[in-house]
């Protein structure tokens, strides 16, 4: 499936590095979504942006940042992270904000 | 705020019977939408359900949405190896409100 691409799949960042994350979307979709999934809890949304205007920001540190440019792009921009943000990050999009949401094959993140 | 419950945790289950997984939600949802990620894989999405009562079949798997529409089941007849995997519910409660993830049920098959 390559629908939805992220990069990078893996990464390892100190917790005083500045990274981002890349998602890109070929299904012609207008929204897209920024999750986080960690073990041993529920996948939890951090994102939303509808037509490229954000539109949940579902109580997330600030040192997490979204830019979504266009429809088919969002990034998420990293700086100052802790340990315990070490986690899957899964980048998704739909049709309209209704319908099934399509997942990326996420970035493994690991914070040292 | 909005709770989405999934049972089992776990479910084993033997190469050929049948199992049930069940979701829960804390408030009524405009819909319900199943996924199942595979080990090292991501969610990819399964189906939607809107209509109170609704039933919907895929091959060997069946979905339900309760007449309340405060909950669903999943259904998989004559499990294969192909099969394992986490299966989630996520609710909506209305129309353009975000998607609730239930915690899963991961599903371990005994060939």
């Amino acid at each position: 499936e390559t629908g939805v691409t992220q990069t990078p799949r893996h990464l390892v960042m100190g917790m005083t590095n500045k990274k981002s994350l890349k998602c890109e979307q070929h299904l012609g979709h207008n929204a897209m979504y920024w999750y986080k999934q960690s073990a041993k809890k529920p996948l939890e949304l951090m994102f939303v942006y509808n037509f490229k205007e954000q539109t949940e920001n579902n109580s997330v540190p600030s040192r997490f940042s979204p830019e979504c440019p266009n429809s088919s792009h969002l990034f998420l921009h990293l700086h100052t992270l802790q340990p315990e943000d070490s986690a899957l990050y899964l980048c998704a999009s739909s049709q309209g904000t209704t319908g099934g949401e399509y997942f990326g094959p996420g970035t493994r993140l690991t914070v040292t | 705020g909005q709770q989405v419950m999934q049972i089992p945790q776990y479910q084993h289950v033997q190469e050929g019977e049948d199992f049930t997984t069940y979701c829960n939600s804390s408030t009524t949802l405009s819909n319900i939408q199943w996924y199942k990620q595979r080990p090292g894989g991501h969610p990819v999405f399964l189906i939607q359900l809107v209509k109170s009562g609704e039933v919907k079949k895929q091959k060997r798997l069946t979905f339900q949405f309760g007449e309340a529409k405060k909950n669903s089941s999943l259904h998989i007849t004559a499990t294969q190896t192909t099969d394992v995997g986490t299966y989630f519910c996520a609710g909506r409660k209305a129309a353009g409100n975000k998607l609730t993830f239930g915690g899963g049920t991961r599903v371990l098959v005994k060939p």
